[in-house]
């Protein structure tokens, strides 16, 4: 079995401020992560993965995230957020990095991210 | 190939009608996935395709249900005599098999609304 806490659902920060969203996942093999972003009316898009490879994650614009194993989480984080960050984040976990399987994805419930300009 | 395809983008049918919908997968991914989004929640597991043979369902995929990948290229979902309780986004996503290592790509949705 496997599921994903997204511990805030909905994060407030400045414009030029750092952003965290935070995650933590169970699973009952080895894991991998994604964080996916979702602006009003779009697609959800892929950010980054974590696929048993180096543990310190980077993404695209800017954003990166680090897998601790001992504290089964997965955090999001960008140095500095822009206006156009503001979206809703989810973070999912699937099993393993075995080729086979279902490889379906289970969602968090997701954090909303606003920027205050 | 630009991506995943879905239609419509919008659908409004009344209690009771019959609704189907289409995705069109990236064309050399052999894996394709159904999900269902409601307001404020995360996307959740419908179903899913290898090629062309339907290899898991979910239990929130009640017998009014249905899904189809005929050939192993575009797929639809087809939903009976629809209740309210059916009103969400429905996301297509691809992938190869091995897709927690080169990632999923998700349609842009079709918004079912059932008055």
């Amino acid at each position: 079995a496997q599921s994903v806490t997204q511990l805030d659902s909905h994060v407030s920060v400045s414009e030029g401020t750092p952003v965290l969203l935070r995650c933590n996942y169970s699973s009952s093999y080895s894991p991998s992560l994604f964080w996916y972003v979702q602006h009003p009316n779009k697609g959800l898009q892929l950010l980054l993965k974590y696929t048993s490879a180096a543990t310190l994650v980077k993404g695209i614009n800017g954003f990166e995230a680090e897998f601790k194993k001992s504290e089964t989480s997965f955090h999001l984080t960008k140095p500095s957020a822009h206006m156009s960050d503001a979206a809703e984040y989810f973070c999912v976990v699937t099993q393993g990095a075995s080729n086979f399987g279902n490889e379906k994805l289970t969602f968090g419930t997701g954090t909303r991210l606003t920027i205050i300009p | 190939d630009t991506g995943v395809s879905q239609d419509p983008r919008h659908k409004i049918t009344k209690r009771g009608q019959n609704v189907t919908f289409r995705c069109d997968p990236i064309s050399e991914h052999n894996r394709l996935y159904w999900y269902r989004q409601t307001l404020g929640q995360g996307p959740e597991f419908l179903t899913y395709f290898q090629n062309e043979a339907q290899l898991e369902k979910s239990r929130l995929l009640s017998d009014r249900f249905s899904a189809e990948r005929p050939k192993g290229s575009f797929s639809t979902l087809e939903i009976q005599r629809t209740e309210q309780g059916d009103s969400a986004m429905y996301l297509c996503a691809s992938s190869l098999a091995g897709g927690k290592r080169d990632g999923y790509t998700f349609g842009s949705g079709t918004r079912l609304t059932v008055v």
